[in-house]
């Protein structure tokens, strides 16, 4: 079964638009981490955030921020005010100690931003 | 200081071929990952080293993939014989100790088309 999953295949906005990118995760750990990653046009994986099963405080990290609900077991990410920079293929993971904590990546998605 | 590096960036072989990818981690890092991103699918975990020692290697498809990190420095990971279905993007990543704690670090990936 699939443990991350990004409904949103591909996303496409224009410049300035707010965006919100969907997590879903499925876990039975209590202990366990939350990852999202960005896959620009280069193609190597950059990190964003690691946020713990405990910390459901949201964050937010200059135009990025991030929604933890574990009530919904989502963890959603969202870009305020999007660039043409932004538009890369991000990934949300999850780490659990069952998994030896190897991160389970969902299929990504597809973020297109236009001028 | 240098990233995550693989080698090589692209490799295009001929059903039956065998090819080794290689990846460096960065220095003093003793986690060493490698993943895998079929077509159109998630990026799933291959298996990890703590130094030399594989630690997990559940993800690994088939008898034909085998992975070494002699001396827990670089690693490679040869496919013998290569099929068509293991086209697909191979990342390395590192960390200097458990996921739990510590970023992982991903390489740019190797792009293995088998023909």
């Amino acid at each position: 079964a699939q443990k991350v999953t990004q409904a949103q295949t591909e996303i496409s906005v224009v410049e300035k638009e707010d965006v919100t990118l969907d997590c879903v995760y499925e876990t039975r750990d209590t202990t366990y981490y939350l990852f999202w990653y960005k896959q620009p046009p280069s193609g190597e994986l950059v990190f964003l955030i690691r946020r713990n099963s405990f910390d459901e405080q949201n964050e937010i990290s200059g135009r990025y921020s991030w929604n933890f609900q574990k009530s919904t077991s989502s963890f959603n990410f969202t870009i305020t005010a999007s660039q043409v920079v932004d538009s890369a293929v991000y990934f949300c993971a999850l780490s659990e100690a069952d998994s030896g904590y190897a991160l389970n990546f969902g299929k990504g998605t597809s973020l297109l931003v236009t001028p | 200081e240098a990233g995550v590096t693989q080698f090589p960036s692209h490799s295009v072989i001929e059903k039956g071929q065998t090819v080794t990818l290689r990846c460096d981690p960065i220095s003093g890092h003793d986690n060493l990952y490698w993943y895998r991103r079929v077509m159109g699918k998630e990026i799933k975990f291959l298996l990890h080293f703590v130094k030399e020692s594989k630690q997990d290697e559940s993800g690994m498809p088939n008898n034909r993939f085998l992975a070494e990190r002699t001396g827990g420095t670089y690693s490679t990971l040869k496919v013998q014989p290569a099929e068509l279905e293991d086209s697909g993007v191979y990342f390395c990543a590192s960390s200097q100790g458990p996921v739990l704690y510590n970023e992982q670090f991903f390489g740019p990936g190797t792009r293995l088309t088998v023909l």
